[in-house]
């Protein structure tokens, strides 16, 4: 058990640039979920997938942004046209199953300039 | 909607216990958590407990949760400098979303 693992751990971007970032959750968790935490908040969530479906996009994720799990495995949050207030802590979190508790990696953190 | 209340901050000295308190509104929530972060990390999932239970040790955590008035806290013994962080209230219903609140900053004091 490695630990879910995301890239890269820093991305620091000119507005209106599109970045990507990647989330290799835990091993057979089925579940992964996108996380965003500005300074001094707790974590927002984004979505989450089960398997490769996209079951539940939260109304903060606007249309810059995208995620996939084409493979159910690996995911990608990418934004469009950055924007200053798109700076924040992009987290990701695994789960096995619908009733064990999510894990979460050390985030990317994204600086718009 | 949900949310989840805690306070801002918190002082201890070194060896004595500390007890972070939360409070929530949702109450159909069936998983409370706490995670701790420590500064340019993710979030370290502590301990969890489900809703049909009142309190939970392990170690040197022990969670107390008052489902009627939908308070939960967490209690760190010999709290030690290590301990220093920001530990997030959290709650989920099943599988969903979890819901953070803003987190409390421990300060431990040598």
């Amino acid at each position: 058990d490695t630990g879910v693992s995301q890239n890269p751990r820093h991305k620091i971007t000119k507005r209106g640039q599109n970045v990507t970032f990647r989330c290799d959750p835990i091993s057979e968790h089925n579940r992964l979920y996108w996380y965003r935490q500005t300074l001094g908040q707790g974590p927002e969530f984004l979505t989450y997938f089960q398997n490769e479906a996209q079951l539940e996009k939260s109304r903060l994720l606007s249309d810059r942004f995208s995620a996939e799990r084409p493979k159910g495995s690996f995911s990608t949050l990418e934004i469009q046209r950055t924007e200053q207030g798109d700076s924040a802590m992009y987290l990701c979190a695994s789960s096995p199953s619908q009733n064990q508790p999510q894990h979460f990696g050390d985030g990317t953190r994204l600086s718009i300039l | 909607g949900e949310d989840v209340e805690q306070s801002l901050f918190l002082s201890v000295r070194e060896g004595d216990s500390s007890v972070i308190n939360c409070t929530y509104t949702d109450s159909s929530s069936t998983y409370l958590y706490w995670y701790k972060q420590e500064p340019g990390a993710g979030l370290q999932l502590l301990t969890y407990i489900f809703s049909n239970m009142d309190m939970k040790q392990d170690q040197r955590l022990t969670v107390l949760l008052n489902k009627k008035d939908k308070h939960l806290s967490l209690r760190i013994a010999d709290t030690q400098t290590g301990d220093s962080a920001i530990y997030f209230c959290a709650e989920s219903t099943g599988y969903q979303k979890v819901t953070f609140g803003t987190g409390t900053k421990l300060q431990v004091i040598p």
